[in-house]
């Protein structure tokens, strides 16, 4: 079954970089697009990039000068790298699958909790 | 940027008929989707492309409207639809959700 599983620190300190991760499976990421999104606590959803099927990359503007996104095909994983981390950036992380016929997102993963502070 | 508005909650009881709307500043023709989080966990597609029922989905949810008006629908509310419903559209990049409606059930 399809399945997404977001990892990483929960914590990172002010001015340090996060690193996520999402693992997915039962599907390839050749052939769907995964989506990364945040939630600040008791806030809506903030979209900020996704990971094309083809490898390539599209940013939201908001976080394009401190954000990358990249995938490692063979251990069906897509990363997530955000530098000069404020505590504006506390929130739950989330990966997502696109599904290319809609353009909704059918599954997501259970999200990931980070805190930045010191 | 596309800007999803919602009305920020409702309550309304079991039984009931409720609709959640969601106004986009410019037309995103049918490429609007919904979205059901309950506390605590992620948010789970309920309807794509503005009025498809995803599989699995109880058909007590509806959505329709195109352009720049869309609404869900829940006929009838049951106690476990508590919930926030968010509203996506998928026209144009940055992709966008409305900020959320809170529907409390009496």
């Amino acid at each position: 079954q399809v399945q997404l599983k977001e990892s990483g620190p929960g914590l990172v300190q002010p001015s340090q970089t996060l690193s996520l991760t999402c693992t997915v499976s039962g599907f390839s990421l050749t052939s769907y697009s995964v989506h990364w999104v945040r939630q600040h606590s008791g806030k809506s959803l903030e979209w900020m990039g996704r990971m094309w099927s083809d490898g390539d990359t599209s940013y939201n503007s908001a976080f394009t000068s401190r954000l990358s996104i990249s995938r490692d095909t063979s251990k069906s994983q897509v990363f997530l790298k955000m530098n000069s981390l404020q505590t504006e950036d506390t929130g739950t992380y989330y990966c997502a699958r696109n599904q290319p016929r809609t353009g909704s997102w059918d599954y997501w993963g259970q999200g990931v909790m980070v805190t930045v502070s010191s | 940027d596309t800007v999803l508005t919602q009305s920020p909650a409702l309550a309304v009881s079991p039984g009931e008929r409720v609709t959640i709307s969601c106004r986009a500043s410019e037309s995103v023709s049918t490429l609007m989707h919904w979205y059901q989080q309950k506390p605590g966990q992620q948010p789970t597609l309920l309807i794509y492309l503005a009025s498809n029922l995803e599989s699995g989905v109880p058909a007590r949810f509806s959505g329709s409207g195109s352009g720049t008006d869309f609404t869900l629908t829940i006929d009838p509310v049951e106690a476990d639809d508590t919930a926030t419903y968010y509203c996506q559209q998928s026209w144009n990049d940055p992709l966008t959700f409305g900020s959320g409606t809170k529907l409390e059930i009496k």
